[in-house]
């Protein structure tokens, strides 16, 4: 069980915004650290799509939105599109297990 | 370009001690903050955070598993090593190692599957 709780999976069609969530607690997230997103698509390696809660790599698109708030984080993903299925797994820092952590991960789905 | 690539065997049998080299090229260990991480990902399951160590020699271990691990660098080789001792099936994974020039890993290496099994 993660420390990041992300829902399993999330879906939408194509063109619709879909959001993650990313749980966390005092000790983390809460405490102020911040968020990071990967993307992993089936078969490669996670690529960093949003960094400091908020930030987006260049080259990623701005169909792609971080925010945070209190003990939770999210991603949004405006303008859905077939190519953004793919895992997408939250991270941050913990202090009371003094390291990193990921969240249990999200498949999104385009229907 | 940062680039990382991970290599090491791709069988273990139970017991023994898994040994990682991660190779990279694009910065340089020794500036001040930059960081080099291993991360690994059983199949189908989510990523799980191992080790990290940093340009001052700082070392930081996942603690569930921080008894069998063992993280170090050559920053004349750009290589950081990753050791695990008595690997089990369950550790059956694909191992990545990520460059960390702050609290995120902006590079990843290609991953390697290490498989445990007699």
């Amino acid at each position: 069980q993660s420390v990041l709780t992300q829902p399993p999976s999330v879906s939408g069609a194509p063109g619709q915004r879909v959001t993650i969530s990313c749980t966390g607690s005092s000790s983390n997230i809460g405490a102020g650290y911040d968020v990071h997103w990967y993307q992993q698509l089936p078969g490669t390696a996670p690529k960093l799509l949003i960094y400091g809660n908020n930030y987006r790599p260049s080259g990623v698109p701005d169909r792609f939105s971080g925010s945070k708030s209190g003990t939770s984080a999210s991603l949004a993903i405006s303008g859905l599109q077939a190519e953004d299925e793919a895992d997408y797994y939250c991270q941050a820092y913990d202090n009371s297990l003094n390291g990193v952590i990921f969240g249990g991960g999200t498949k999104v789905t385009v229907l | 370009q940062i680039t990382l690539k991970e290599s090491g065997p791709t069988l273990v049998k139970p017991t023994q001690t898994l040994t990682l080299t991660c190779t990279f090229s694009g910065f340089s260990l020794s500036a001040s903050g930059v960081g080099v991480g291993w991360i690994r990902q059983p199949p189908g399951q989510a990523l799980e955070w191992l080790a990290l160590i940093y340009w001052d020699d700082d070392k930081r271990y996942s603690p569930s598993l921080k008894s069998r691990l063992t993280i170090t660098k050559d920053t004349s080789k750009n290589q950081v090593v990753l050791t695990m001792t008595n690997m089990d099936p369950v550790d059956t994974a694909t191992y990545y190692c990520a460059h960390r020039p702050s609290s995120s890993f902006d590079s990843w290496g290609q991953g390697t599957l290490v498989t445990v099994s007699s």
